[in-house]
């Protein structure tokens, strides 16, 4: 099961590069996540998506876009990386009538 | 959406129970009051969730007060693996604001002692 999987694992970025951070998920689930986590700190909500075509800002949108253009991924875009972007970011989906999110494993991030 | 606030950090004996408060005393009436944990180096994982009634699974025990301005996640027998930071989260079920975002606090960090 392969549930919600994250591309890359890792990755090093220097400042003003860009990257795609990939996130795919095989439930069909129509609510998709992405979330952000600094050291020591919970987890910050920077967009989510109900839907394929609706996207929308979360708590930490700056720097960052988003796209959903099938169920299946939620890609998120980073455009002239910052060190302040150096972070863990996870996926989630859930289902409309579920309860349970499912987090991706997530894509260490670093600026420099 | 409405605040949650827990320890920042708790201890347990391995084999031991251990309760893990909350305290969300804006909770509004549609408000489901949800766990998560999140082991090293992994992304977080759903343990339980409720609205007004205790609720019992296979990790664990939500027990929740009677004017649903507290909860308690309670791990009968606390292992090893327990070792996790321990989210308590409420989530809105109802209207258009049923977009099922987590906002996650601050958690708890339990160590647990072999």
């Amino acid at each position: 099961n392969a549930g919600v999987t994250q591309t890359p694992k890792f990755r090093i970025l220097k400042i003003g590069q860009s990257m795609t951070l990939q996130c795919t998920q095989d439930m069909n689930h129509n609510y998709m996540y992405w979330y952000r986590q600094d050291p020591g700190m919970g987890l910050k909500l920077i967009y989510y998506s109900v839907g394929a075509g609706i996207t929308d800002k979360g708590e930490v949108p700056n720097g960052y876009n988003v796209s959903r253009s099938t169920t299946e991924d939620f890609p998120l875009r980073l455009e002239l990386a910052a060190p302040s972007q150096t972070s863990v970011y996870f996926c989630a989906s859930r289902s409309v009538s579920g309860t349970e999110a499912f987090f991706g494993q997530g894509t260490r991030l670093t600026v420099v | 959406d409405a605040k949650t606030t827990q320890p920042n950090s708790m201890e347990s004996n391995e084999e031991e129970p251990v309760h893990l408060p909350c305290n969300h005393s804006t909770i509004s009436g549609t408000d489901y009051i949800h766990w998560y944990r999140q082991l090293p180096s992994q992304g977080p994982e759903y343990v339980i969730h409720g609205l007004t009634s205790n609720v019992n699974n296979r990790m664990a025990s939500l027990a929740i007060a009677e004017d649903r301005k507290s909860s308690t996640l309670i791990l009968h027998r606390a292992t090893l693996r327990d070792a996790a930071v321990y989210y308590c989260i409420l989530r809105d079920a109802h209207g258009s604001s049923n977009t099922g975002k987590l906002i996650f606090g601050q958690g708890t960090t339990l160590q647990v002692k072999p």
